[in-house]
């Protein structure tokens, strides 16, 4: 299996700060890499797939970049509604696997 | 617009089998693949497995041994079993759409709202 790290574990943020979480594969997956957001009692949410391109109804200040073992999703001007803990997911090798998510919070 | 639902019993007795339904509205099963996950304090998010409505499943290794996945177009529904539960298995199990997006990178992009099950005698 992949093996997906992700840093910071835990972060604390101000409204209108500037995010950057990374996510890091133990092997070349290419493009294979989706984002995820996920608030308390909560199902995850799809923010950013294909490592870079924005799901439907997602605000612009979220986006991704990256490639093969290193990937980043940043959040611009951080809004109240973004406190949650984000996951990155690959799908490039059976099983998929998520990082273990990064924790935002004030 | 597409919504998914998760049901079945919250508490299962050890060596028992699990058993999930996902109920989809707002899109024919037929048309799409569709994936199970579960999330433990323990392990975090686990990829279960998915199913395509041709019969085609893929399965996690970890746990491909107890898991079966089916599905019934008649109800638009599509099932999970898991078979000699332990205490490891408790966990909120999510359903999910499993989507390739135009690049052809697979993702979760719906969810459903996620059930808890409890292994426990």
């Amino acid at each position: 299996d992949i093996h997906m790290t992700q840093s910071p574990s835990s972060l604390s943020a101000s409204v209108g700060d500037r995010l950057t979480i990374t996510c890091r594969p133990n092997q070349n997956i290419y493009n294979y890499l989706n984002w995820y957001q996920q608030k308390p009692g909560k199902a995850p949410r799809l923010l950013i797939y294909a490592a870079s391109s924005l799901q439907s109804g997602v605000p612009s200040r979220f986006s991704g970049s990256g490639s093969g073992t290193d990937f980043t999703l940043t959040i611009t001007s951080l809004q109240p509604e973004d406190f949650a803990t984000y996951y990155c997911q690959q799908t490039f090798s059976s099983p998929p696997t998520f990082g273990p998510g990064t924790k935002v919070d004030i | 617009q597409v919504q998914l639902q998760e049901s079945g019993p919250g508490l299962v007795k050890p060596s028992e089998t699990l058993s999930l339904t996902c109920t989809v509205s707002g899109v024919s099963i037929s048309s799409y693949y569709w994936s199970w996950i579960r999330q433990s304090a323990g392990k975090g998010l686990e990829w279960i497995g998915r199913i395509v409505i041709s019969g085609s499943t893929n399965y996690n290794p970890s746990l491909k041994s107890r898991v079966a996945m089916s599905a019934d177009t008649s109800k638009n529904q599509f099932s999970l079993k898991l078979t000699s539960v332990t205490a490891a298995d408790t966990a909120v199990y999510y359903c999910a759409r499993w989507f390739a997006s135009e690049s052809d990178v697979y993702d979760c992009d719906i969810w459903g709202q996620g059930t808890m099950v409890t292994v426990s005698p």
